[in-house]
């Protein structure tokens, strides 16, 4: 267990659907980070925060955005979902914003498109 | 061009073996960070181990090993004396400090299937 909580486990939508993938750092870490995998991208960072503030973007798609919140919590918010959407995204933290820092992954969120 | 090339995309070895996973990376930055991620059936990502590119010293943990070369631009990842746990999809990962500041880029992963 890495101690990086996410919710929900599972996420089954339709297209155009807006949806909301939550994070909890483990304690005491500043900066969150998202990853998206799938199939035929493979796995892709999409941005990351460091203490509230965005720190880093990757390929991000317009229709998603994210924010850190002060309690640290992040959440990823995903619209107009088309059915390429359909992912695994994982959250992962790390102490600071050190370039070389250790990440810890959650579990991920199976988010499924019909 | 920033990019993480994993050309072997499927290993098969026998428990005992040694094996060998390659990772060949591109960047126009002298400043950077290589990665290298397991995920195991279970689905989780495991952080391994991660590399600056002013440290080229080769690093060694248990049966785990991991040989950098800037001359060829390869940071390969060797298990020793494999074992069925050591069944998973390994992902190398390139971060630069200049271009394109902060970016993670993976490679596709080698999925590493050890037989008993």
């Amino acid at each position: 267990d890495s101690g990086v909580t996410q919710t929900p486990k599972h996420l089954i939508t339709a297209t155009g659907q807006r949806v909301t993938l939550r994070c909890s750092p483990r304690s005491g870490d500043l900066s969150v980070y998202w990853y998206q995998q799938s199939l035929d991208q493979g796995l892709q960072f999409l941005i990351q925060y460091y203490n509230g503030e965005e720190r880093a973007k990757g390929n991000i798609l317009e229709r998603f955005s994210a924010q850190q919140f002060p309690d640290l919590h992040s959440e990823l918010n995903l619209s107009s979902l088309e059915l390429g959407d359909s992912a695994l995204y994982f959250c992962a933290s790390s102490p600071r914003t050190s370039l070389g820092d250790e990440q810890f992954f959650g579990p991920g969120t199976r988010l499924t498109v019909l | 061009a920033q990019k993480v090339t994993q050309a072997q995309t499927e290993i098969s070895v026998v428990e005992k073996e040694d094996v060998t996973l390659d990772c060949v990376y591109e960047t126009r930055d002298t400043t950077y960070y290589l990665f290298w991620y397991k995920q195991p059936p279970s689905g989780e990502l495991v952080f391994l181990i991660r590399r600056n590119s002013f440290d080229e010293q080769n690093e060694i943990s248990g049966r785990y090993s991991w040989n950098f070369q800037k001359s060829t631009s390869s940071f390969n990842f060797t298990i020793t004396a494999s074992q069925v746990v050591d069944s998973a999809v390994y992902f190398c990962a390139l971060r630069n400090i200049l271009y394109n500041f902060n970016k993670f880029y993976f490679g596709s992963g080698t999925k590493l299937n050890v037989k008993p």
